[in-house]
Order: structure tokens, then sequence, then C-alpha cells
């Protein structure tokens, strides 16, 4: 079946720095690709939504700035968490649309 | 927004029984889809559904897409240690993946010895 692939799996960095999660869908097409984000015990929360080929469209409250999203090939989209700092720590997830809709493995990210 | 109240928040429950937990909103969803988290993981589907009224079953799992498409619910039957983990439902409010998707707050399903 489809699979969306998700890397990394986790990643620590230090305060102020840059952090790139990818999101592939393995054996089909996406258009649109959504990232979400869950904090611990609770919901997860849609972010963006990833178009290819134009600029994503961001939930109210969401900083696109701060969050970069890059839709460059039909299978690839790219979330940048610029700058972070330890309140970006969580769990970040992309998921793709086939018929059904799935989801990759997630990102933890912990800034220290 | 559109939100989904989802409950109960948290089961305690034996091997063997059954479990029943339902979501409700004030918005019409296109599809309804329910979803099961283990730590660390992303969420992995385990039914969708797609019109009013549906009663759809995935091995011991049954779930039913409300007449008004407004709720939900979903059963477990007889519960099995692996069952454990957090359940989401989710609605989608456009089919053809031109909507994310809205979660519930999740139900946390624990299996006592």
């Amino acid at each position: 079946g489809a699979v969306v692939s998700q890397h990394p799996s986790r990643v620590i960095c230090k305060s102020g720095t840059s952090v790139k999660i990818e999101c592939r869908s393995l054996d089909f097409q996406a258009t649109t690709m959504f990232w979400y984000r869950q904090f611990p015990k609770k919901s997860l929360m849609l972010m963006a939504t990833s178009n290819e080929g134009s600029k994503a469209t961001y939930e109210q409250g969401v900083e696109k700035d701060k969050f970069l999203i890059n839709h460059a090939s039909l299978t690839l989209s790219t979330l940048t968490v610029t700058s972070a700092h330890p309140e970006d720590s969580s769990f970040y997830i992309c998921s793709a649309q086939n018929e059904k809709l799935f989801f990759g493995s997630g990102t933890q990210l912990s800034v220290l | 927004g559109q939100q989904l109240n989802q409950s109960p928040q948290s089961m305690f429950i034996q091997e063997g029984e059954d479990v029943s937990m339902n979501c409700t909103s004030s918005s019409i969803f296109n599809t309804w889809l329910w979803y099961k988290q283990d730590p660390g993981e992303g969420p992995v589907l385990l039914i969708a559904l797609y019109k009013a009224g549906e009663l759809t079953s995935n091995g011991r799992l049954t779930a039913q897409f409300g007449t008004t498409r407004k709720d939900s619910f979903l059963n477990i039957s007889a519960s099995i240690p692996s069952d454990v983990g957090i359940y989401f439902c989710a609605g989608q409010l456009q089919g053809g993946g031109a909507d994310g998707l809205t979660f519930g707050k999740g139900t946390h399903l624990i299996i006592q010895p």
C-alpha cells in the first residue's frame, strides 16, 4: 500500500539553529501534503497545507516565517523550523493522500 | 474553526471487554476517520467512513458515521493487550485530499491485566 516516509524520526538541536524535516510519498504522487504538530498527550493540530509548486497555506496562529514549507516535487515536502527555541519542541507529523490519507511516522524535535 | 468532541478521554478496562468511544461535532464532515497512535509513532488509519449512516467493520473494530454527518462511534470487541494506545477520531470537510484533518482530543485506552 501507499507509504509516507518522514525523516528524521528524532532530532535534538541547540536553540537558535534551524531544523529541516522531510516528508516523502514513496509510491504515489501527492500534490497536497499536510503538516501537523502534536504536544505530549495532546491531539494533532493542523499547521499548514503544503501545495506542490505554490505557497503553503498556514492555519491561523502558525507563523509562516518560523515554519518554512517547501513542496518542490510531487513526492517531497519539507518543513524547516527556523531559529528553533525550546517552545518549538514537539512531535511533527506529515500526511499525504492517495485514495486514503497516510501519515508519516513523525519527528520528535527537542530544542535545548 | 471546527471542533471534534471525543469521549471518553480515557478508559481503564479488563482484557476481553468491549470498548466504545464516540465523537461529536457541530460541523458537517464529508469524511470521518478513526486512527490509533502508539507512543512516538504517527497515527495509523483504522477505519474510514464516507457515507452518512455507513457502518464499517475492520476485524474486531466497528465504526459508524452518523446520519447527520456530525458524529461517529468506534467499538472494539473482545479487547486484547495490543489494543492499548490512543484512539483519535478525525474529520475531513472536503474529500479528495483538499483539506487537512480536524482531530478529536483522543481516547487513551488502558487494559488492566
